[in-house]
């Protein structure tokens, strides 16, 4: 059975930091792109950026709102994928999701507020 | 960025009715296009790949539809556990967008 586990989310004051983690199994990590999604309260759902398998080149892309401030990286070795959040803003607020595109993880809510 | 514009923004509808759902591209995504379902609280659920393919799993009453830049969801029979809000999502280039979503909800 496929799982993607979402932790690290919480409460950040803006301009703070805070990295996701997010643990896969039931399948072979390491040949999968993974990505991450977001959905601020009451809102649809928003892409955030993308990393590529090691194959591929392990290469990140982000959307306009999060490029220069997060970074999305993986390790293979230990079936994770994360998200480093740097620079919040309060616009940053919603549930984070892992997924491959077929799988998606529970989510972990980041909330940025003073 | 392609802009997915999704229709309608919510529908009420009776179970056993059909429903439609349509998403218009701003440009030309092939069939790089897939449709989600998500109930509160819940993460979204994939029910169709690549634009008419349906997700393994998924009761058959879902179908999807389209090429281009126009696709749609339909739900032959409606029933208590489809009402919920359906996005789509397209591929085709880099950065995947979603359509705004639709809210199915009981009339």
């Amino acid at each position: 059975e496929v799982q993607l586990v979402e932790s690290g989310g919480g409460l950040v004051k803006p301009g703070g930091s805070l990295r996701l983690s997010c643990a896969g199994s039931g399948f072979t990590f390491s040949n999968v792109w993974m990505s991450w999604v977001r959905q601020a309260p009451g809102k649809g759902l928003e892409w955030v950026g993308r990393i590529k398998s090691k194959s591929d080149g392990e290469t990140a892309d982000y959307t306009a709102p999060v490029n220069g401030r997060f970074t999305i990286s993986r390790d293979d070795s230990k079936n994770t994928l994360y998200l480093q959040m740097n620079s919040l803003k309060t616009e940053d607020t919603a549930v984070y999701y892992c997924t491959t595109i077929k799988y998606w993880g529970q989510g972990t809510l980041v909330t940025v507020s003073s | 960025d392609i802009q997915m514009t999704q229709s309608p923004s919510s529908l009420s509808a009776s179970v056993g009715d059909r429903v439609t759902i349509t998403c218009r591209a701003s440009q030309g995504i092939r069939n790089d296009l897939g449709w989600y379902q998500q109930k509160p609280g819940k993460a979204p659920k994939r029910l169709i790949y690549a634009a008419s393919s349906l997700q393994s799993g998924v009761p058959s009453r879902f179908s999807g539809s389209g090429s281009g830049t126009e696709f749609t969801l339909t739900i032959s029979s409606l029933q208590p556990e489809d009402f919920a809000t359906y996005y789509c999502l397209q591929q085709n280039s880099f950065p995947p967008t979603f359509g705004q979503g639709t809210k199915v909800e009981i009339k």
